[in-house]
């Protein structure tokens, strides 16, 4: 079944407290995107990557850090958690190429005590 | 000015009635065009792409007006499973590197 998925789906931590949301996706997709949803601010990008090894910035990147060591993988790190950066974060795919529609993973909800 | 604007509702409305909803985009230069569907605590799921000669999906009809820069949604015949969070969600380009801008989403709450 083609999917997105995200580990951990649910996650308190502690301010100060290093902490990694992985995403995968099987599909072979180029493009991987991690995003934020806040009420009343709608899905807010964080950074992207086109490629392997080929990441950028989206409109928020403070406070975050990726990789992009394989295709099919694309870590969102939090180096050093703030309250500010609770939030519910999807990871999301899709080809390069085209019109098409992005693929959402089911999301991962944070909240940094 | 938001890049992309949709009013949050709540849109209530009973089972049956058609329902639209806008979404007003800042960038003339937009090219591509989505509707996504949000159900609560769920990941955005693509509802439809919205094409210049407006297209339609079953009871799900979409609409872009280039001149006034928005698009619009329009659900006929309402189902109670239609209630959801609506995205609208707009690119400046089509293809390649692909920078979206999602609105905030408009909800729609569909009453016995």
């Amino acid at each position: 079944e083609a999917q997105v998925t995200q580990n951990p789906r649910y996650l308190i931590t502690v301010t100060g407290k290093k902490l990694t949301v992985t995403c995968s996706q099987n599909m072979n997709h180029e493009y991987m995107s991690w995003y934020r949803q806040d009420p009343g601010l709608g899905l807010r990008q964080i950074y992207y990557s086109m490629n392997v090894e080929v990441t950028d910035k989206g409109d928020v990147p403070e406070g975050y850090k990726v990789s992009r060591k394989e295709k099919r993988n694309f870590p969102l790190i939090l180096e050093s958690p703030s309250p500010n950066q609770t939030s519910l974060y999807f990871c999301a795919s899709r080809p390069l190429a085209g019109q098409e529609t992005q693929y959402f993973g089911p999301g991962t909800r944070l909240l940094v005590l | 000015r938001k890049e992309v604007e949709q009013d949050p509702g709540p849109f209530n409305v009973p089972e049956g009635a058609t329902v639209a909803f806008n979404c007003t985009y800042s960038n003339s230069a937009s090219q591509s065009f989505f509707w996504y569907r949000q159900d609560c605590r769920k990941e955005p799921k693509l509802l439809m792409s919205v094409y210049s000669s407006g297209n339609e999906d079953g009871r799900f009809t979409a609409q872009l007006n280039r001149a006034s820069q928005y698009i619009s949604l329009l659900i006929r015949d309402s189902k109670l499973s239609d209630s959801a969070t609506y995205l609208c969600v707009v690119s400046p380009n089509s293809g390649g590197y692909q920078k979206v801008t999602f609105g905030t989403g408009t909800k729609l709450q569909v009453i016995p």
